[in-house]
């Protein structure tokens, strides 16, 4: 079993849509979470970091399930610009394969 | 900040060649990361340094591969001798490791290796 996995997707989407994405760790002590977003042909760059409370950064909530293991990501009202990959990090190296969001006019 | 740095952006070499990859971390950064990324296997942690200090090689894939961080601002990254499978971006990345900050990675804009 991979350390970090997460659907790929991809997820097609219209604009103003709601999208949450999964991922699932099977390291049960591991400590730091993040969710990190890369475009094509571009370098990952950090979203948001997870915290054990969950969290919200406008229209985008990361939460933490320490009991089933897993982070996922909501993205409310998407837009265009929110096309891309994204990336979930368990204990800041162990990257996920990425799902791939489109969202669509 | 010029960010992470990383050389050549575009590699296009034979089998069989040497492949120096160079990164630049940035500066007052203490921990630097080599990643290998493709489309079938995503996103894979090769090696990590700690203060210039290899700390988790286990992802680096065969002997071919070797890495070197001679002081705080430079690092490397070889395959020799190259193979067609090694074909992939090359991402560094570098944070800061201290135990009241989050360790948020920054990523160099990576080296796409095409071996032929």
């Amino acid at each position: 079993r991979k350390e970090v996995e997460q659907d790929p997707g991809p997820f097609n989407v219209p604009e103003g849509a709601t999208v949450a994405f999964n991922c699932t760790y099977s390291n049960s002590a591991s400590q730091s979470f993040f969710w990190y977003r890369q475009d094509c042909r571009k370098e990952p760059k950090l979203l948001m970091s997870v915290y054990s409370s969950g969290n919200e950064d406008g229209r985008f909530t990361a939460q933490l399930n320490r009991a089933s293991q897993y982070i996922s990501l909501l993205i409310r009202d998407s837009k265009l610009s929110d096309s891309a990959t994204y990336l979930c990090v368990v204990n800041d190296m162990r990257f996920g394969a990425g799902t791939r969001l489109t969202v669509k006019p | 900040d010029a960010g992470v740095i990383q050389s050549p952006r575009h590699e296009v070499t034979e089998m069989g060649q040497e492949v120096t990859l160079r990164c630049k971390p940035i500066s007052g950064h203490n921990s630097l990361f080599w990643y290998r990324q493709t489309m079938m296997r995503g996103l894979e942690l090769l090696i990590y340094f700690n203060n210039n200090v290899p700390i988790d090689d286990s992802g680096m894939p065969e002997d071919r591969f070797s890495a070197k961080m001679p002081n705080a601002s430079f690092s490397t990254l070889k395959i020799q001798p190259s193979e067609p499978r090694d074909s992939a971006v090359y991402f560094c990345a570098s944070t800061l490791r201290d135990r009241d900050l989050e360790d948020t990675q920054y990523f160099g804009p990576g080296t796409r290796l095409t071996v032929l």
